[in-house]
């Protein structure tokens, strides 16, 4: 069955400090995946999202970057980080092909101070 | 640019009680739209409907989706505490999903 792993869990930094967010994904082949942002009371945000190692295509311009190295590891950057970066981080991982379910890893709660 | 508004945006009710929540969406190239519930952390997939007019249907959990009006509906019957969450509608459209800012449902025993 297929697994999604999501580190840390929380996570305290502060203003100007770096940032990398691991995400990987077991049991599935070439699937499409995506970070998201949840803001306090609000949806899901689409940062990033990537249908191959290498590919990726970014949805809101910021000082975020995300990296694809391997077939199911997808990373989440910020050489510096700002205030407004500080919110819930969830991965997740579809099917590949598009028009499918997502599967959501736990989360990161992120606060930058 | 994509758009997916769901109402209302929070709900109080008590157990026993049904509800209906809704969601409409304005998306290039649609392909599916999808339900999810989300208690503490991660959001799980509830429904993914992609034909007009074909009721999906889990337990007390129903969707449905109208595409010629462009929304969709979930109802929740016999509510129960265990369904309070907050409720996610996606749509899927040109390669990548735009989510609603979610009802926030409130059961209370």
């Amino acid at each position: 069955s297929q697994t999604i792993h999501q580190w840390p869990a929380t996570l305290v930094q502060p203003v100007g400090s770096p940032l990398s967010l691991e995400c990987t994904v077991e049991g599935t082949s070439n699937p499409n995946l995506y970070w998201y942002r949840q803001a306090a009371g609000r949806g899901l945000q689409l940062l990033f999202y990537s249908v191959g190692i290498g590919q990726i295509s970014s949805e809101v311009p910021q000082n975020l970057s995300a990296s694809r190295p391997q077939d199911r590891q997808f990373i989440l950057s910020s050489k510096k980080l700002l205030l407004s970066d500080s919110g819930f981080y969830l991965c997740a991982w579809s099917v590949s092909g598009g028009g499918y379910e997502q599967y959501f890893g736990p989360g990161t709660r992120l606060t930058v101070t | 640019e994509d758009k997916v508004v769901q109402s209302p945006l929070s709900l109080v009710v008590h157990e026993g009680d049904t509800v209906t929540l809704n969601c409409s969406y304005e998306v290039t190239n649609f392909r599916s739209l999808l339900w999810y519930k989300q208690e503490k952390k991660a959001p799980t997939f509830l429904f993914m409907l992609t034909s007009s007019g074909i009721e999906k249907k889990s337990g007390r959990l129903s969707s449905i989706l109208d595409k010629k009006e462009l929304f969709s509906i979930l109802n929740i019957t016999a509510t129960q505490t265990g369904d309070s969450a907050i409720y996610l509608c996606a749509v899927e459209g040109a390669g990548k999903s735009t989510f609603g800012d979610g009802t926030t449902l409130t059961v209370k025993p």
